[in-house]
């Protein structure tokens, strides 16, 4: 089955560095990738949607100039948490569609920032 | 407002009994309905996917069923297994009229515990 890699799958950051995480789809083309976050024993919200080649749609109240997200390639999305703070701390997790199919999620990027 | 809501947070249930997760929403006209399943520190995997005109979608030992007039789908897991313990996750696209490369909400979770 189609198998979505998110690296790094834990990082420890100080307060004011920036963190870049890594979604690929390792066997098939993802046309658009999703990032989540999520806390602990709450569900997943929505960050942003990547399409290829083009600029992320970010949700209402995500500051899309602390987190980048780039999609160079159909089938690499990477997230960068500019700047980041202990409130960043949070477990991220991306998402690919490929057309027809139900979302395939990476294992997450659990991130935590001192 | 819209909202999805699985109304238990938690459910304990016997091993062998049936489990029954509800998902219920409102001001959505979804296309389709799916369950995922997440474990600890891990991202969710998909289960089934059931439109709005199927009634009820079976793989295995799971069963989705989708009432529109209710707004409202159940999960039901028959013969539990201690392995069945997990988070279980109700999404719903709240735009397109088909499944691909769309937009996701997610439901607030009901973690399930299976006990021996």
């Amino acid at each position: 089955g189609a198998v979505v890699s998110q690296h790094p799958s834990w990082v420890i950051c100080k307060s004011g560095t920036s963190v870049k995480i890594e979604c690929r789809s390792l066997d098939f083309q993802a046309t658009t990738m999703f990032w989540y976050r999520q806390f602990p024993k709450q569900s997943l919200m929505l960050m942003a949607t990547s399409n290829e080649g083009s600029k992320a749609t970010y949700e209402q109240g995500v500051e899309k100039d602390k987190f980048l997200i780039n999609h160079a390639s159909l089938t690499l999305s990477t997230l960068t948490v500019t700047s980041a703070h202990p409130e960043d701390s949070s477990f991220y997790i991306c998402s690919a569609a490929s057309l027809g199919s139900p979302l395939h999620f990476g294992n997450g990027t659990r991130l935590t920032v001192t | 407002s819209q909202k999805i809501e699985q109304n238990s947070e938690a459910l304990n249930i016997q091993e062998g009994k049936t489990a029954t997760l509800t998902c219920n929403y409102t001001n959505y006209s979804p296309a389709y309905l799916q369950w995922y399943r997440q474990d600890p520190g891990r991202g969710p995997v998909f289960l089934l996917l059931i439109r709005e005109n199927e009634k009820e979608k079976r793989k295995e030992r799971l069963k989705v069923t989708f009432d529109t007039t209710l707004k409202q789908s159940l999960f039901h897991i028959t013969a539990s297994q201690p392995a069945d313990s997990a988070t279980y996750l109700c999404a719903l696209d709240p735009v397109s009229l088909d499944s691909s490369a769309s937009k996701i909400i997610f439901g607030s979770g009901t973690r399930l515990s299976i006990r021996p």
